[in-house]
């Protein structure tokens, strides 16, 4: 049974730039939340995704956006790099039915120059 | 607002001793759950236990269990018989009644031999 799988492992970009984070889920889960997370920080809620949609989001800027698709997949866009978006950026996922239990993926470091 | 604080920012413990982790919430909700993860230094968040905010007993899995006291508003982590392999930073989280996930600060935990 694949757990949750995150594309690519690290990533290095300069400030300005845009990038796309890449998050499969857990098999049968439905739900895909996302995270950053600074050094020697607890991660941060960015948003949830369900059924499609945008379901919670976290107090980040419209510059942080995402999709998910019909096969519950989903990706992490960041608009206009600043250098404090370096951190590791991690996907978890759960079930709507049975949120007590949510997967992460092993994350994408992501490193803003 | 949510909130969860732990306040030991490092902990050392004897191989094959117990060590309890500790972790407060702060939440007007009446309903929610928590959790435990624990992050090797590679970055993976991994599950180790959960508690539900109407369970009665406290949560156990294996070498790990939660010791719930919903009055204080308190889940501390006990870990028993620690093990080398068990050297890592642990996060105290919460769900929320939408699913939002808040985590603590984490707690640096080291194994001496």
């Amino acid at each position: 049974d694949a757990g949750v799988t995150q594309s690519p492992t690290h990533l290095i970009k300069t400030r300005g730039q845009q990038v796309t984070l890449r998050c499969s889920p857990k098999s049968g889960h439905d739900t895909v939340s996302w995270y950053q997370q600074a050094l020697g920080q607890g991660p941060q809620f960015i948003f949830q995704y369900y059924e499609e949609e945008e379901r919670q989001r976290g107090n980040f800027p419209d510059r942080f956006s995402g999709h998910q698709f019909p096969n519950y997949s989903s990706e992490l866009n960041v608009n206009a790099l600043l250098l404090g978006d370096s951190a590791l950026y991690l996907c978890a996922s759960s079930l709507e039915t049975g949120p007590e239990t949510q997967y992460f993926g092993p994350g994408t470091r992501l490193l803003v120059l | 607002a949510q909130k969860i604080t732990q306040t030991q920012p490092g902990m050392f413990v004897q191989e094959k001793e117990a060590v309890t982790l500790d972790c407060t919430y702060d939440t007007s909700d009446p309903s929610y759950g928590l959790f435990w993860y624990k992050q090797p230094s590679s970055g993976e968040m991994i599950f180790l236990i959960y508690q539900g905010s109407y369970d009665q007993q406290n949560a156990t899995e294996g070498r790990y269990s939660l010791n719930f006291q919903k009055a204080r508003k308190s889940a501390n982590l006990v870990i028993s018989a620690s093990q080398l392999g068990d050297s890592a930073m642990y996060f105290c989280a919460m769900r929320d009644t939408g699913n939002q996930f808040y985590f603590g600060t984490g707690t640096s935990l080291t194994v001496i031999p």
